[in-house]
């Protein structure tokens, strides 16, 4: 399998409202990410997890706080938004080890379409 | 902070032609790895360079790393409507598990 899944596809939430993005892969990659891709611009990296802990953090606002409650899962959760959150988030997986001089190949799901009105 | 740029940005050309979409930095890269991107699609991993000089072939998609491992290039031959997208460059970051993209080229081929 060397696919990485995410639900929903589609989320449209008000400002007040608390949702989650989810992520899966099974191909035994330790390093997860999630991005944020606005229209017409490349993703811009938010949060890396390593081994199911935290290794970046792209001074991301505290209304994202992403988990990852084992190797195979990374979730996303959304709070008190604002509307130029609106973007596609994009998750991803690599097998690159920090510290190690391994190119870090990465496969990317298809992104969350969210919009906050 | 090393500076990344892709050109063009912007591309729009009829099927069968030809087209090189460049990626060119101030730093050296470990490696350098080719994305391209549909709409409303995460990033496809195309190719990785690793060393200087190096040209690998993709069906009709060429990937060249210069021999400096400074910049890169990708050459589409007779370019066909499914090879629209976002071609995005990233580097290698040496030991760090971030990849960080380029602008992008904007690529639209058509029929």
């Amino acid at each position: 399998d060397t696919e990485v899944t995410q639900t929903p596809k589609h989320l449209v939430m008000g400002m007040t409202n608390k949702k989650s993005l989810k992520c899966e892969q099974h191909m035994g990659h330790r390093a997860m990410y999630w991005y944020k891709q606005k229209a017409k611009k490349p993703p811009e990296l938010m949060f890396v997890y390593s081994y199911e802990k935290l290794s970046i953090n792209e001074s991301v606002p505290s209304r994202f706080s992403p988990e990852c409650p084992n190797s195979s899962l990374l979730n996303l959760h959304l709070h008190a938004l604002q509307p130029e959150d609106s973007a596609l988030y994009l998750c991803a997986s690599s097998n690159k080890k920090a510290g190690t001089s391994g190119s870090s190949e990465q496969f990317f799901g298809p992104g969350t379409r969210l919009t906050v009105l | 902070t090393q500076l990344l740029e892709q050109s063009p940005q912007f591309l729009s050309i009829q099927e069968g032609e030809n087209l090189t979409v460049y990626c060119n930095s101030s730093s050296v890269f470990s490696s350098l790895q080719w994305y391209r991107q549909e709409p409303g699609e995460g990033p496809v991993l195309l190719v990785t360079v690793v060393t200087g000089g190096e040209v690998k072939k993709l069906k009709r998609l060429t990937f060249q790393f210069g021999d400096a491992r400074k910049d890169s290039s990708l050459h589409i031959t007779a370019a066909q409507p499914g090879d629209t997208g976002l071609y995005l460059c990233a580097p290698g970051q040496g030991g760090s598990e971030k990849l960080v993209f380029g602008k992008g080229t904007k690529l639209t081929v058509n029929p």
